[in-house]
Order: structure tokens, then sequence, then C-alpha cells
């Protein structure tokens, strides 16, 4: 079965500085999707970026990067330019293109310094 | 707006009482799961659902109970709670599956006494 690991249960960031968030999985497909969800103190769930295996093109979203090594099956997120706003757990996400199987990592809970 | 709707926000029940908690996406995603947060652990998949009729067990379905009679629906049954089923439930829908992100409903803090 696929897993997911986020190594850093805490991390800490001062507004304006680069913080990057670790997730590896452990997988054999070769069909899959991985994601990073926000989850700020209201407790919603919030997308923050999708990567799909297939693509060797990192994504981003406007502060938020990813580093995709897929061949170390590591998909690291990065913020830029930290804002007060970005504080909150975030959850790495695997999803498996085979039987749709959703696994999610435990977490990383992010603060932000002003 | 488009929403995943779930209720109710907390629940406080006692150990053996059946309860239902509901879960309702108005985006016409076919599918649809459930999950539990507990800390430490992230979010663990209970059941899911590929389109009406059709549903599957996640990484942790043994006390729980779904079904999927309409494409819109898709409740959560714990037909005889018991204290370790205590914890925080999300309900989901995507479009598909693949990179389709999913919508999250509000959660549901259960707590069993």
């Amino acid at each position: 079965a696929q897993t997911v690991t986020q190594s850093q249960p805490e991390m800490s960031v001062q507004e304006a500085e680069t913080v990057t968030l670790s997730c590896t999985y452990d997988t054999s497909e070769s069909d899959y999707y991985l994601f990073w969800y926000k989850q700020p103190p209201s407790r919603q769930m919030i997308l923050v970026i999708r990567q799909e295996a297939y693509k060797q093109q990192n994504a981003t979203e406007n502060r938020f990067s990813v580093n995709f090594q897929k061949a170390a099956k590591s998909f690291s997120l990065k913020i830029s330019d930290s804002q007060l706003g970005d504080a909150a757990m975030y959850f790495c996400a695997y999803r498996s293109g085979e039987n749709n199987d959703m696994r999610f990592g435990a977490g990383t809970r992010l603060t932000v310094k002003p | 707006e488009a929403q995943v709707t779930q209720n109710p926000r907390y629940l406080i029940t006692v150990t053996g009482k059946k309860l239902t908690v509901t879960c309702s996406q108005n985006m016409n995603h076919e599918y649809m799961s459930w999950y539990r947060q507990d800390p430490g652990l992230g979010l663990r998949q209970i059941y899911y659902s590929m389109n009406v009729e059709v549903t599957d067990k996640g990484d942790v379905p043994e006390g729980y109970k779904v079904s999927r009679k309409e494409k819109r629906n898709f409740p959560l049954i714990l037909e005889s709670p018991s204290p370790n089923q205590t914890s925080l439930y999300f309900c989901a829908s995507s479009f598909g599956q693949g990179n389709s992100p999913l919508h999250f409903g509000n959660g549901t803090r259960l707590t069993v006494t």
C-alpha cells in the first residue's frame, strides 16, 4: 500500500522569508497525482497545489511551488514571502491513478512569526 | 455556491447509539469519500464512492457504513459508535479521478462517551 511521510511535525518561518515543507511517498505505481492541502485553524481543507506524476515540470501557484523528484519519490512544498495567513497545518496527499486510493501524510504545522 | 455540506458540525453521543453524519454536494461530482482526522495520523480514508451504488473500503472502514443512493448524497453511518471513533470527520468530493482536487466539507467533530 502507498504511504506518505511528512517528517517535520512542526516548522516555523519568519514573515517574508521562505520555508520548505518535506514530503516523501512510497509507491510502485506509475500513474498517480500529488497534492498539498492547507488546514487553517478554521479546520477547512484548502487545496494549495497539485502535480501530475507524468509531468516533469514543477507546479507553481503564486508564492507556492513544489520540488517534485520522481525518482526519489519526494514532493516538497516551498512557500516564498511567507505571510501570517500561511500559518496552518499542511498535508501532503497521494492519489492513485489506478484505484483512486487517497493517502495523506500526518501533517506539518507551520507557524509564521511576525 | 459550489460546496460540500456536511452536518452536524459537532456531535456528542454515547456508546452504542446509532448516528448518521450527512454529506451533500451540489457540483455533480462522481467521486465522494469520507476521512477521519486524528492527531499525528493525518487524514485516513474510511470509504469512497466512484458513482451511485458503487462504494469501496478505504484504510479504516471498520465500524462504519456508507450508502450512495443518489449522486449528491453520501451519508456516513455509525451503527454502534465506540469511544475510539471520537475524531474529526471530513466528507469530500471531486470530478472523476486523477488530478481533480477534492472539495471538502467543513468537518464534523464527533465525541463518543
